[in-house]
Protein backbone atom coordinates (compact mmCIF):
# COMPACT_ATOMS: atom_id res chain seq x y z
CA UNK A 1 0.00 0.00 0.00
CA UNK A 2 1.26 3.71 -1.27
CA UNK A 3 1.10 6.01 1.64
CA UNK A 4 0.17 9.12 1.41
CA UNK A 5 0.33 12.32 4.38
CA UNK A 6 -1.12 15.23 4.15
CA UNK A 7 0.03 18.40 6.50
CA UNK A 8 -1.45 20.40 8.42
CA UNK A 9 -3.84 17.73 9.70
CA UNK A 10 -5.75 20.48 11.41
CA UNK A 11 -6.51 24.28 10.41
CA UNK A 12 -7.88 27.12 12.24
CA UNK A 13 -7.89 30.53 10.17
CA UNK A 14 -9.42 33.52 9.78
CA UNK A 15 -11.82 34.67 6.68
CA UNK A 16 -9.19 36.16 3.90
CA UNK A 17 -6.49 34.55 4.82
CA UNK A 18 -4.16 32.23 2.81
CA UNK A 19 -3.45 28.57 3.37
CA UNK A 20 -1.70 25.40 1.47
CA UNK A 21 -2.36 21.89 2.02
CA UNK A 22 0.13 19.56 1.29
CA UNK A 23 -0.10 16.22 0.16
CA UNK A 24 3.08 13.93 0.74
CA UNK A 25 4.46 10.27 -0.69
CA UNK A 26 7.70 8.74 -1.37
CA UNK A 27 5.28 6.66 -4.29
CA UNK A 28 4.82 7.84 -8.01
CA UNK A 29 1.54 7.99 -8.48
CA UNK A 30 -0.40 8.22 -12.17
CA UNK A 31 -2.70 10.84 -10.83
CA UNK A 32 -3.80 12.37 -7.60
CA UNK A 33 -7.27 13.55 -6.85
CA UNK A 34 -8.66 16.33 -4.40
CA UNK A 35 -12.17 15.37 -2.62
CA UNK A 36 -13.58 18.39 0.40
CA UNK A 37 -15.76 16.30 2.54
CA UNK A 38 -18.35 18.19 4.58
CA UNK A 39 -20.19 16.83 8.00
CA UNK A 40 -22.44 14.29 7.60
CA UNK A 41 -21.70 14.16 3.70
CA UNK A 42 -19.41 11.68 1.17
CA UNK A 43 -16.57 13.14 -0.44
CA UNK A 44 -17.08 15.24 -3.64
CA UNK A 45 -14.34 15.12 -5.98
CA UNK A 46 -12.89 19.09 -6.66
CA UNK A 47 -10.27 18.25 -9.18
CA UNK A 48 -8.05 15.28 -10.85
CA UNK A 49 -4.76 16.02 -11.50
CA UNK A 50 -2.60 13.84 -13.83
CA UNK A 51 0.78 15.69 -15.39
CA UNK A 52 3.62 16.08 -13.26
CA UNK A 53 3.85 19.85 -12.80
CA UNK A 54 0.22 20.28 -13.76
CA UNK A 55 -1.54 23.43 -12.42
CA UNK A 56 -5.15 23.34 -12.15
CA UNK A 57 -7.40 26.58 -10.61
CA UNK A 58 -10.86 26.26 -9.56
CA UNK A 59 -11.99 30.07 -8.56
CA UNK A 60 -9.63 30.53 -5.09
CA UNK A 61 -8.63 27.27 -5.05
CA UNK A 62 -5.08 26.24 -6.80
CA UNK A 63 -4.21 22.68 -7.11
CA UNK A 64 -0.50 21.84 -8.31
CA UNK A 65 1.09 18.35 -9.26
CA UNK A 66 4.63 17.37 -8.01
CA UNK A 67 6.92 17.25 -11.02
CA UNK A 68 8.09 13.80 -9.97
CA UNK A 69 4.25 13.26 -9.55
CA UNK A 70 4.85 12.02 -5.59
CA UNK A 71 3.22 15.29 -4.20
CA UNK A 72 0.41 17.81 -4.36
CA UNK A 73 -0.12 20.96 -2.44
CA UNK A 74 -4.01 22.49 -2.29
CA UNK A 75 -3.62 26.40 -2.28
CA UNK A 76 -6.39 28.47 -1.07
CA UNK A 77 -6.80 32.39 -1.62
CA UNK A 78 -8.81 34.44 0.80
CA UNK A 79 -10.37 31.63 2.73
CA UNK A 80 -14.37 31.84 2.92
CA UNK A 81 -16.33 30.29 5.76
CA UNK A 82 -18.06 27.82 3.13
CA UNK A 83 -14.42 26.44 2.50
CA UNK A 84 -14.92 24.71 5.82
CA UNK A 85 -14.22 21.19 5.78
CA UNK A 86 -12.16 17.85 5.26
CA UNK A 87 -9.52 17.98 2.38
CA UNK A 88 -8.62 14.63 1.45
CA UNK A 89 -6.13 13.34 -1.12
CA UNK A 90 -6.17 10.15 -2.65
CA UNK A 91 -3.52 9.30 -5.70
CA UNK A 92 -3.68 6.47 -8.10
CA UNK A 93 -1.29 3.85 -7.88
CA UNK A 94 0.14 1.82 -11.57
CA UNK A 95 -2.49 -1.04 -11.01
CA UNK A 96 -5.66 2.39 -10.38
CA UNK A 97 -6.13 1.80 -7.28
CA UNK A 98 -6.75 5.06 -4.98
CA UNK A 99 -5.24 5.45 -1.35
CA UNK A 100 -6.25 8.46 0.17
CA UNK A 101 -4.03 10.77 2.38
CA UNK A 102 -5.39 11.17 6.42
CA UNK A 103 -7.02 14.04 5.58
CA UNK A 104 -6.44 17.94 6.26
CA UNK A 105 -9.63 19.42 8.82
CA UNK A 106 -10.45 22.92 7.91
CA UNK A 107 -12.23 25.37 9.86
CA UNK A 108 -12.57 29.32 8.17
CA UNK A 109 -13.92 31.89 11.37
CA UNK A 110 -16.45 34.50 10.09
CA UNK B 1 -24.44 13.10 -9.31
CA UNK B 2 -24.42 9.78 -9.20
CA UNK B 3 -27.18 8.00 -7.49
CA UNK B 4 -25.72 5.85 -4.40
CA UNK B 5 -27.70 5.37 -1.23
CA UNK B 6 -26.80 3.74 1.95
CA UNK B 7 -28.32 1.78 4.63
CA UNK B 8 -29.08 2.29 7.34
CA UNK B 9 -27.45 5.38 7.41
CA UNK B 10 -27.12 4.71 11.68
CA UNK B 11 -27.08 1.99 13.06
CA UNK B 12 -25.90 0.69 16.83
CA UNK B 13 -24.95 -2.75 17.73
CA UNK B 14 -23.60 -4.94 20.30
CA UNK B 15 -19.85 -7.32 19.96
CA UNK B 16 -20.41 -10.40 18.79
CA UNK B 17 -24.15 -9.57 16.45
CA UNK B 18 -23.99 -9.47 12.06
CA UNK B 19 -24.51 -6.40 10.69
CA UNK B 20 -25.00 -5.93 6.84
CA UNK B 21 -24.53 -2.92 5.74
CA UNK B 22 -26.52 -1.98 1.53
CA UNK B 23 -25.15 -0.01 -0.90
CA UNK B 24 -27.46 1.03 -3.91
CA UNK B 25 -26.52 2.76 -7.18
CA UNK B 26 -28.34 3.62 -10.18
CA UNK B 27 -25.66 4.85 -12.40
CA UNK B 28 -24.58 1.37 -13.91
CA UNK B 29 -21.29 1.72 -12.53
CA UNK B 30 -18.85 -1.05 -12.87
CA UNK B 31 -16.71 -0.58 -9.80
CA UNK B 32 -18.03 0.04 -6.19
CA UNK B 33 -16.14 0.36 -3.08
CA UNK B 34 -16.36 -0.21 0.64
CA UNK B 35 -14.15 2.32 3.25
CA UNK B 36 -14.42 2.73 6.61
CA UNK B 37 -13.38 6.19 7.78
CA UNK B 38 -11.82 7.06 11.02
CA UNK B 39 -10.29 10.03 12.93
CA UNK B 40 -6.52 10.44 11.32
CA UNK B 41 -7.04 8.08 8.77
CA UNK B 42 -8.84 9.24 6.01
CA UNK B 43 -10.58 6.75 3.76
CA UNK B 44 -9.31 2.86 3.92
CA UNK B 45 -10.42 0.40 1.92
CA UNK B 46 -12.52 -2.83 3.12
CA UNK B 47 -13.56 -4.64 -0.05
CA UNK B 48 -14.30 -3.66 -3.62
CA UNK B 49 -15.98 -4.65 -6.72
CA UNK B 50 -14.67 -4.98 -10.32
CA UNK B 51 -18.17 -6.61 -12.04
CA UNK B 52 -21.03 -8.79 -10.65
CA UNK B 53 -19.77 -11.60 -8.64
CA UNK B 54 -16.36 -10.24 -8.59
CA UNK B 55 -14.82 -8.92 -5.41
CA UNK B 56 -11.63 -8.27 -3.64
CA UNK B 57 -9.91 -7.44 -0.49
CA UNK B 58 -8.56 -3.89 0.16
CA UNK B 59 -6.22 -2.80 2.85
CA UNK B 60 -8.53 -3.47 6.32
CA UNK B 61 -10.54 -6.27 4.96
CA UNK B 62 -10.07 -8.32 8.20
CA UNK B 63 -13.78 -9.23 10.19
CA UNK B 64 -16.03 -7.85 7.02
CA UNK B 65 -16.84 -10.01 3.79
CA UNK B 66 -19.09 -8.59 0.62
CA UNK B 67 -21.57 -9.76 -2.01
CA UNK B 68 -22.53 -8.51 -5.19
CA UNK B 69 -24.96 -9.94 -6.86
CA UNK B 70 -26.21 -7.28 -9.41
CA UNK B 71 -24.48 -4.75 -10.51
CA UNK B 72 -26.42 -2.00 -9.00
CA UNK B 73 -25.91 -3.42 -5.16
CA UNK B 74 -23.21 -3.82 -3.10
CA UNK B 75 -23.37 -5.19 0.18
CA UNK B 76 -21.19 -5.19 3.17
CA UNK B 77 -21.12 -8.05 6.29
CA UNK B 78 -19.58 -7.96 9.53
CA UNK B 79 -19.92 -11.62 10.69
CA UNK B 80 -19.86 -10.63 14.05
CA UNK B 81 -18.55 -6.88 14.41
CA UNK B 82 -16.73 -6.11 17.33
CA UNK B 83 -16.23 -2.41 19.22
CA UNK B 84 -12.72 -2.11 16.32
CA UNK B 85 -15.33 -1.85 13.89
CA UNK B 86 -17.35 0.93 15.21
CA UNK B 87 -16.71 4.05 12.30
CA UNK B 88 -18.35 5.56 9.30
CA UNK B 89 -18.54 3.61 6.17
CA UNK B 90 -18.71 4.93 2.78
CA UNK B 91 -19.77 3.05 -0.14
CA UNK B 92 -18.42 4.48 -3.39
CA UNK B 93 -18.88 3.38 -7.11
CA UNK B 94 -17.24 4.74 -10.31
CA UNK B 95 -17.63 3.74 -14.07
CA UNK B 96 -14.76 4.66 -16.20
CA UNK B 97 -12.27 3.50 -14.54
CA UNK B 98 -11.01 2.06 -11.03
CA UNK B 99 -8.90 5.21 -10.75
CA UNK B 100 -11.86 7.54 -12.04
CA UNK B 101 -13.47 10.14 -9.66
CA UNK B 102 -15.15 8.25 -6.69
CA UNK B 103 -19.03 9.03 -6.44
CA UNK B 104 -20.01 8.72 -2.44
CA UNK B 105 -22.73 7.55 -0.48
CA UNK B 106 -23.76 9.75 2.66
CA UNK B 107 -22.28 7.00 4.92
CA UNK B 108 -23.50 4.96 7.76
CA UNK B 109 -22.42 5.56 11.07
CA UNK B 110 -21.86 2.31 12.86
CA UNK B 111 -21.36 2.04 16.64
CA UNK B 112 -20.54 -1.21 18.43
CA UNK B 113 -21.07 -1.44 22.56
Amino acid sequence: TQLLEQSPQFLSIQEGENLTVYCNSSSVFSSLQWYRQEPGEGPVLLVTVVTGGEVKKLKRLTFQFGDARKDSSLHITAAQPGDTGLYLCAGADAGNMLTFGGGTRLMVKP
Amino acid sequence: DAGITQSPRHKVTETGTPVTLRCHQTENHRYMYWYRQDPGHGLRLIHYSYGVKDTDKGEVSDGYSVSRSKTEDFLLTLESATSSQTSVYFCASTGLQASGELFFGEGSRLTVL
